[in-house]
């Protein structure tokens, strides 16, 4: 039982590249969700999926596209990447609606974009 | 915004207890007060929760006041890996808000040799 895993650990970006993180949960959680933390900050919402072919977007979703085909994957999208996107970004699952449900967090991915 | 109040940082010796504060003034009897903590950029760890009650596990207790408007994390014998930053979250027991966590800027915590 991995938990929640995220790849990978550190990537470099130029300016208007494109790229995938990956996440993906072995625990069979309904809700996956996407957090952004920048120095010195908590964390903030970008997307969440409450069951898959199901997503919506959280506090800053600008620049950045989520799917959910499968329960276990939740990847992140940038489409273009920007030096604001430069930041450590989270991935969390947790099992239904209640909020007795703990979230577990990946172990995060450092992105930097030149 | 965070519905939560903490102070940004605290130091407590090593094999004492770690007392931190939360202050949630706005609480409705709908939430529940959650606790995580953050060691050195990693994922954040869950910790502990509790709605009206008292709670304690291998790691800590939370107590919450009777009133509800205030919570303590304690820590009862701090070791340097306890050295992170806590966070302490007001989350909703159903709906839509269920499902995520709204961070502050949580408390460093510096253990102390």
């Amino acid at each position: 039982n991995a938990g929640v895993t995220q790849t990978p650990k550190f990537q470099v970006l130029k300016t208007g590249q494109s790229m995938t993180l990956q996440c993906a949960q072995d625990m069979n959680h309904e809700y996956m969700s996407w957090y952004r933390q920048d120095p010195g900050m908590g964390l903030r919402l970008i997307h969440y999926s409450v069951g898959a072919g199901i997503t919506d977007q959280g506090e800053v979703p600008n620049g950045y596209n989520v799917s959910r085909s499968t329960t276990e994957d939740f990847p992140l999208r940038l489409l273009s990447a920007a030096p604001s996107q430069t930041s450590v970004y989270f991935c969390a699952s947790t099992q239904g609606s209640s909020g007795a449900n703990v979230l577990t967090f990946g172990a995060g991915s450092r992105l930097t974009v030149l | 915004d965070a519905k939560t109040t903490q102070p940004p940082s605290m130091d407590c010796a090593e094999g004492r207890a770690a007392n931190l504060p939360c202050n949630h003034s706005t609480i409705s009897g709908n939430e529940y007060v959650y606790w995580y903590r953050q060691i050195h950029s990693q994922g954040p760890q869950y910790i502990i929760h509790g709605l009206k009650n008292n709670e304690t596990n291998e790691m800590a207790s939370l107590i919450i006041t009777e009133d509800r408007k205030s919570s303590t994390l304690i820590l009862p014998h701090a070791t340097l890996r306890d050295t992170a930053v806590y966070y302490c979250i007001v989350r909703p027991i159903s709906g839509a808000g269920s499902y995520q966590l709204t961070f502050g800027k949580g408390t460093k915590l510096s253990v102390i040799p």
